[in-house]
């Protein structure tokens, strides 16, 4: 059975930093690109961040680009978002979601697994 | 890409045929996805590439279109279907999302 667990959310200043992680089980880590999609409360989804299934790409939506960095451990089948200089307009649900394909980053068709996402709260 | 939804909302009965479209600002082939989500869940995969049902989905569920215009459909509405609805392009960075539509119950 396939598991996404964030963890790492909370309420953080603006300018500060977060690190969310996502633990994943029930399937091959590495052969599937992995994303961060946010939703701001009571708004729709946007996609945050995408990462290869081979680790060597990365790619960004801009309103995030320089702040937020993405990567994963495959040996530890874990997921992590780094954000950085955060912003009242970051606070949103994070969700971690496995694509149906997306080794190498391209044809990900798809989100077919999600977690239950973790609350980012940017406030002073 | 921008991806535009229309309806934004909806109300419709128990047993109604529904139809929700998503159009594309430019073509983007097959490359798009439909999604449920319902109130504080995380979204969950209809249809992908347009007119694939994924795994587990009701029959009821269909998708359609290509190039710039698409259709989410469900035949028969059921109790549980009520929740919103999102499309996205997959056919290039970013994958952006749809606005959405909430199908409310009339």
């Amino acid at each position: 059975e396939v598991q996404l667990l964030e963890s790492g959310g909370g309420l953080v200043q603006p300018g500060g930093s977060l690190r969310l992680s996502c633990a994943a089980s029930g399937f091959t880590f590495s052969s599937y690109a992995m994303s961060w999609v946010r939703q701001a409360p009571g708004k729709g989804l946007e996609w945050v961040s995408t990462i290869s299934g081979s680790g060597g790409s990365t790619f960004y939506a801009d309103s995030v680009k320089g702040r937020f960095t993405i990567s994963s451990d495959s040996s530890r089948n874990t997921l992590y978002l780094q954000m950085n200089s955060l912003r009242a307009e970051d606070t949103a649900v994070y969700y971690c979601a496995k694509a149906l394909g997306g080794y190498s980053g391209s044809d990900l068709r798809g989100f077919d697994y999600w977690g239950q996402g973790t609350l980012v709260t940017v406030s002073s | 890409i921008q991806l535009t939804q229309s309806p934004s909302s909806l109300s419709a009965s128990v047993g109604d045929r529904v139809t929700i479209t998503c159009r594309a600002s430019q073509g983007i082939s097959s490359y798009l996805a439909w999604y449920q989500q319902k109130p504080g869940k995380a979204p969950k995969l209809l249809i992908y590439s347009a007119s694939t049902l994924q795994s587990g989905v009701p029959s009821r569920f269909s998708g359609s279109g290509s190039g710039t215009d698409f259709t989410l459909t469900v035949s028969s509405l059921q109790p549980e279907d009520f929740a919103t609805y999102y499309c996205q392009q997959l056919i290039s960075y970013p994958p952006t999302f749809g606005g959405g539509t909430k199908v409310e119950i009339k």
